[in-house]
């Protein structure tokens, strides 16, 4: 079925280098989508979102950007360090679906290391 | 402004038995959401709602799982009889409007089915 999905499931950063996080879906209906950083024991906190009449959006240290032409996601983290470690998962809404009924994809652990 | 409260933080409990989970959202949030994440996992929206009314439940699995909002403020969310695959994290989120808001996850119940 149509899910969203994420490339790699592990990704190791070193600490000061630009991490890159992508994430592919395959329902051109959704039109909102988030990304979540969630540490360990802790509850998914929001990055930043983008709809889906947007290319790009820019937040602190983190973009995102949407290619909906192949339907990818992807976030960019700027200068990495040690408390970026964790999972980020993305997420999508559906315009026909009720709001708040994220679909998550499976997530990827970023790593990062000295 | 404090956060999306929720206990207990973990639970151990034996296949066949019940368990209740409670959710406080952030005050003035108008939106609960109760999700499921299965280790390794994205989370699932179980169910949603308005203040104290159902606006989504079609992934609950009804036979054995109830949830709550009486008053549209708190939660409570329970599992009887809990089988062995409801092993998870059971998040509660809110979110202040019904239109494209983030949602404010809280730190989970894990719970453990044995």
């Amino acid at each position: 079925g149509e899910s969203v999905g994420l490339h790699l499931p592990t990704l190791s950063v070193q600490e000061g280098d630009n991490s890159i996080i992508n994430c592919a879906y395959s329902n051109s209906a959704s039109d909102y989508f988030i990304w979540y950083k969630q540490e360990s024991g802790k509850g998914p906190q929001f990055i930043i979102d983008i709809r889906s009449n947007m290319d790009k959006r820019q937040g602190q240290r983190v973009t995102v950007l949407l290619n909906k032409t192949v339907k990818h996601l992807s976030l960019q983290i700027a200068a990495t360090q040690p408390g970026d470690s964790a999972v980020y998962f993305c997420a999508e809404c559906r315009s026909t679906d009720s709001w708040g009924k994220l679909q998550f994809g499976a997530g990827t652990q970023v790593v990062v290391t000295p | 402004e404090a956060g999306v409260a929720q206990s207990p933080r973990y639970k151990i409990i034996e296949k066949r038995q019940s368990v209740a989970f409670w959710c406080n959202p952030i005050s003035g949030h108008a939106t609960l959401y109760w999700y499921q994440q299965i280790l390794g996992q994205g989370p699932k929206l179980l169910i949603q709602f308005q203040n104290n009314g159902v606006v989504d439940d079609s992934q609950l699995p009804k036979d054995r799982f109830s949830a709550e909002r009486l008053k549209g403020v708190d939660s409570t969310l329970k599992i009887q009889p809990a089988k062995l695959e409801d092993s998870a994290v059971y998040l509660c989120a809110s979110s202040p409007l019904t239109g494209r808001s983030p949602l404010h996850f809280g730190n989970g119940t894990r719970l453990t089915v044995t």
